[in-house]
């Protein structure tokens, strides 16, 4: 079993729906979560991160970490065709955010 | 946050070569990292670039394969050697610092490709 697992997709939604996207582990030591989005021929974007179970919004865009389930999702809302990339789930432990290990990505396209 | 650049940004190279990868920060970081992304594969950490020591490999890297410099606190290279076509792949810098809880921010990548 990976330490990771994410949907590799790809998922298609139309302009402005609700993007819901979602990565499971197994490893309960991890202590952070991010979330990264990265365009065609770009390196990874940081989008957000969060230390604690809960919610954290940050305009469109809303992680959601759920420790007891070991589950962890990123949703954006009003989606738009300039959302469409390749979105990354990483987790750590430790002080030094060296240990991230990283889900395979999910490859979102929004249509306008 | 950081912003990094990487040299080149894409190469093609014949088997047997080496090529060295630069990674230039624009602000002094804490940590500088290595990382391979393969087509439909995660993220996979090669090695921690430390400064003015040798660079600490993860399970399945070797210094011979994978030779890392950080002469200081902007600056890294990463050196593929002895290319065969299993090394094309993109291979991409990220630091994170000052503080050692910052997160990570990346790089462009490099795009290798061996023939």
């Amino acid at each position: 079993q990976k330490e990771v697992e994410q949907d590799p997709g790809p998922l298609s939604v139309p302009e402005g729906a609700i993007v819901s996207l979602n990565c499971t582990y197994s490893n309960s030591a991890f202590q952070y979560f991010m979330w990264y989005r990265q365009y065609s021929r770009k390196g990874p974007e940081l989008l957000m991160y969060t230390y604690s179970s809960g919610n954290k919004e940050d305009g469109r865009f809303t992680a959601q970490v759920d420790k007891s389930s070991k589950y962890i999702s990123l949703f954006i809302r009003d989606s738009q065709p300039s959302d469409s990339a390749t979105y990354l789930c990483a987790m750590g432990w430790g002080g030094s955010q060296g240990n991230l290990i990283f889900g395979k990505g999910t490859k979102l396209s929004v249509k306008p | 946050s950081a912003v990094i650049s990487q040299k080149p940004s894409r190469d093609i190279c014949q088997r047997g070569t080496s090529l060295t990868i630069q990674c230039q920060v624009d602000s002094q970081v804490t940590m500088m990292f290595w990382y391979r992304q393969q087509p439909g594969q995660s993220l996979t950490l090669i090695a921690t670039a430390n400064q003015g020591s040798e660079a600490t490999y993860e399970s399945g890297f070797v210094i011979d394969k994978f030779p890392i410099s950080r002469p200081n606190l902007t600056f890294s290279t990463l050196t593929v050697s002895n290319m065969s076509p299993e090394d094309s792949s993109i291979y991409l810098c990220s630091a994170s610092g000052p503080v050692l809880t910052d997160t990570q921010y990346f790089g462009p990548g490099t795009r290798l490709t061996v023939l």
